[in-house]
């Protein structure tokens, strides 16, 4: 099955202890892409890499870390979490960046 | 300058009648893309529909439409039928052209929570 998944699906944490939120995708697709979703917000781009030569910020890349070693996988990476990045994390990734985004499941993390 | 207004923060409708969903957008890039994502109370992201700025026709996926008015510049969303598992938030956003959107960013609005009826 065509898929984004994302681990872990929840995640509560403290302040300061590093966290990885994992992404992969089994479509073959160039591009990838985290946003947070917040209320109020809406959902805002973090990061996004356009194929594992080129990984660039998004709107809102401060407090966070991303690596695109293999295609298939794009870790989100939180070196000191804080309770502000406390949100519901999404992976998307598409064939290339003007294509159709497809989403995982979402990452609920809570930062104590 | 909100660039997706979405202007019904909630919705009824009854099943099996249709609805509507507004979406208006705004942009000045010739290119763009529109899209439909329902977001159920699990939290996941569901991809519905896209209309590309040059569609010459409303896009359809199943009991989906969207009543593509690009001199208004809405994109308002068409569910047919409605059934008691359309109840969700459904999210309106746009792409605009890589000339002026290097990261390939989606565009949200705040979303409409549409709940069906029995």
């Amino acid at each position: 099955e065509a898929q984004v998944t994302q681990n872990p699906r929840y995640l509560i944490t403290v302040t300061g202890k590093k966290l990885t939120v994992t992404c992969s995708q089994n479509m073959n697709h160039e591009y990838m892409s985290w946003y947070r979703q917040d209320p109020g917000l809406g959902l805002r781009q973090i990061y996004y890499s356009m194929n594992v030569e080129v990984t660039d910020k998004g709107d809102v890349p401060e407090g966070y870390k991303v690596s695109r070693k293999e295609k298939r996988n794009f870790p989100l990476i939180l070196e000191s979490p804080s309770p502000n990045q406390t949100s519901l994390y999404f992976c998307a990734s598409s064939f290339i960046a003007a294509d159709t985004q497809y989403f995982g499941p979402g990452t609920r993390l809570t930062v104590l | 300058a909100q660039k997706i207004t979405q202007t019904q923060p909630g919705m009824f409708v009854q099943e099996k009648e249709a609805v509507t969903l507004d979406c208006t957008y705004d942009t000045s890039d010739p290119s763009y893309g529109l899209f439909w994502y329902k977001q159920p109370s699990s939290g996941e992201m569901i991809f519905l529909i896209y209309q590309g700025s040059y569609d010459q026709q409303n896009a359809t996926e199943g009991r989906y439409s969207l009543n593509f008015q690009k001199a208004r510049k809405s994109a308002n969303l068409v569910i047919s039928a409605s059934q008691l598992g359309d109840s969700a938030m459904y999210f309106c956003a746009m792409r605009e052209g890589l000339i002026y959107n290097q990261g390939g960013k989606l565009i949200f609005g705040q979303g409409t929570e549409l709940s069906v009826k029995p």
